[in-house]
């Protein structure tokens, strides 16, 4: 089945750094994509969305990059901090009537000091 | 303050006992959506609710059942649950995603830790 997967699973990042987290995708038809991040213990929160009928978005330390042509993801994070230490996930929506997400599996990202 | 709550947080049940989890959420969301989250899986969906009796189901509804007799709560019931529900699960809400300019932005609940032994 098709699904959203993730390039790597753990990224480890020294503090101050950019961090880029890749996702990749193999629905042509999704037309949403969002990021989410999930903190130990907690649940996902949002980061930041990105509909088909663009290919950046910035947010605060943030960019999402969508590349339709190969079906491809990223997240930057500008000037990583310790509060950035989380798993990062992508999902995606293939619109219609189906509001359901599919998300990926997850990226670690580490701070190191 | 806006939030999803969760009940309860952790429980150990044992095989064929039936339970619940609550979920409630203060924003007055349409949307609401129960997911389960297993190591290396990501968030799988169980059920989903476009609003009051609304419902239906995710990816992996098999031995869940859901109800929405009201906007602000979506139980989760497991009939008769088994070892292989043993599982975080996320209870999230959002406005409705119908919209073409609404995010899907979901609010998420805690979380809750259920061991099926």
């Amino acid at each position: 089945g098709e699904s959203v997967g993730l390039h790597l699973p753990t990224l480890s990042v020294q503090e101050g750094d950019n961090s880029i987290i890749n996702c990749a995708y193999s629905n042509s038809a999704s037309d949403y994509f969002i990021w989410y991040k999930q903190e130990s213990g907690k649940g996902p929160q949002f980061i930041i969305d990105i509909r088909s009928n663009m290919d950046k978005r910035q947010g605060q330390r943030v960019t999402v990059l969508l590349n339709k042509t190969v079906k491809h993801l990223s997240l930057q994070i500008a000037a990583t901090q310790p509060g950035d230490s989380a798993v990062y996930f992508c999902a995606e929506n293939i619109g219609g009537s189906n509001y359901q997400l599919i998300w990926g599996a997850g990226t670690k990202l580490i701070i190191k000091p | 303050e806006a939030q999803v709550t969760q009940n309860p947080r952790y429980l150990i049940t044992v095989t064929g006992k039936k339970l619940t989890v609550t979920c409630s959420q203060n924003m007055n969301h349409e949307y609401m959506s129960w997911y389960r989250q297993d190591p290396g899986l990501g968030l799988r969906q169980i059920y989903y609710s476009m609003n009051v009796e609304v419902t239906d189901k995710g990816d992996v509804p098999e031995g869940y059942k859901v109800s929405r007799k009201e906007k602000r709560n979506f139980p989760l019931i497991l009939e008769s649950p088994s070892p292989n529900q043993t599982s975080l699960y996320f209870c999230a809400s959002s406005l409705s995603p119908t919209t073409a300019s609404t995010s899907y932005e979901q609010y998420f609940g805690p979380g809750t830790r259920l061991t099926v032994t």
